[in-house]
């Protein structure tokens, strides 16, 4: 069975820059899409963006596009999330997940524990 | 604000059987399948429901899930205290090339 394990959580002040890992495990000899999905304090989730390892196909959420950077490492079967500078809006929890392919049909089959990111001065 | 519509909260009682709406568009649960997740407090979501009413293995037959039209629904049958949880549904949206998620149910067995 596939794990993924996320890097741990994060204090940051507003500017600063950060960048978080999702590292996958077990059973990942198939192909996969990596996915970032967001939670913020009290609230739903919101897909943030998508990346394929093998060759780093990216894709984005149109209302995050510029915000944030997605890449991978398919050496070390790693993807990860980045900030050039932080702000407050961006504390919540995040969260990879992985699926195998992108469009319609396709589940986020297993997830991340989850990155807790929190952003004050 | 979320692009799929959920209601906040659901209750029940043990035994009950209680279902959670996701309300969306044509460009989403009209045309893609709709998945939904279960995230217990304090952990990360897990896959419920795929493929508008398909189980993972070791979900219970329990859980079910349907669609009608831009609607979608999860039904809980005989709802256990193991089921008190926050429910996502979520989808393919074909006009902003990217899967939608609803605000979140939270689920109370009372």
């Amino acid at each position: 069975e596939v794990q993924l394990v996320q890097s741990g959580a994060e204090v940051k002040k507003p500017g600063e820059s950060l960048k978080i890992s999702c590292k996958g495990s077990g059973d990942t000899s198939t192909n996969y899409w990596i996915a970032w999905v967001r939670q913020m304090p009290g609230k739903g989730l919101e897909w943030m963006g998508i990346i394929y390892p093998g060759d780093s196909d990216t894709r984005y959420s149109p209302s995050l596009q510029g915000q944030v950077t997605i890449s991978a490492d398919k050496s070390i079967r790693t993807a990860y999330l980045q900030w050039t500078s932080l702000r407050a809006s961006d504390t919540s929890m995040y969260y990879c997940a992985m699926t195998r392919n992108v469009g319609s049909g396709w589940p986020f089959e297993y997830w991340g524990q989850g990155t807790l990111v929190t952003v004050s001065s | 604000q979320s692009v799929l519509t959920q209601p906040p909260s659901a209750s029940g009682t043990p035994g009950q059987r209680v279902t959670i709406s996701c309300s969306g568009r044509s460009s989403n649960i009209g045309t893609n399948t709709v998945n939904w997740y279960q995230q217990l407090p304090g952990t990360a979501p897990k896959l419920l429901i795929y493929s508008h009413n398909q189980r993972p293995s070791g979900v219970p037959d329990r859980f079910s899930g349907s669609r009608s039209g831009t609607s979608a629904s999860l039904a809980i049958s005989g709802l256990q205290s193991e089921d008190e949880a926050t429910y996502h549904c979520a989808a393919w949206d074909d006009s902003l090339k990217g899967w939608v998620f609803g605000g979140g149910t939270m689920l109370t067995v009372v």
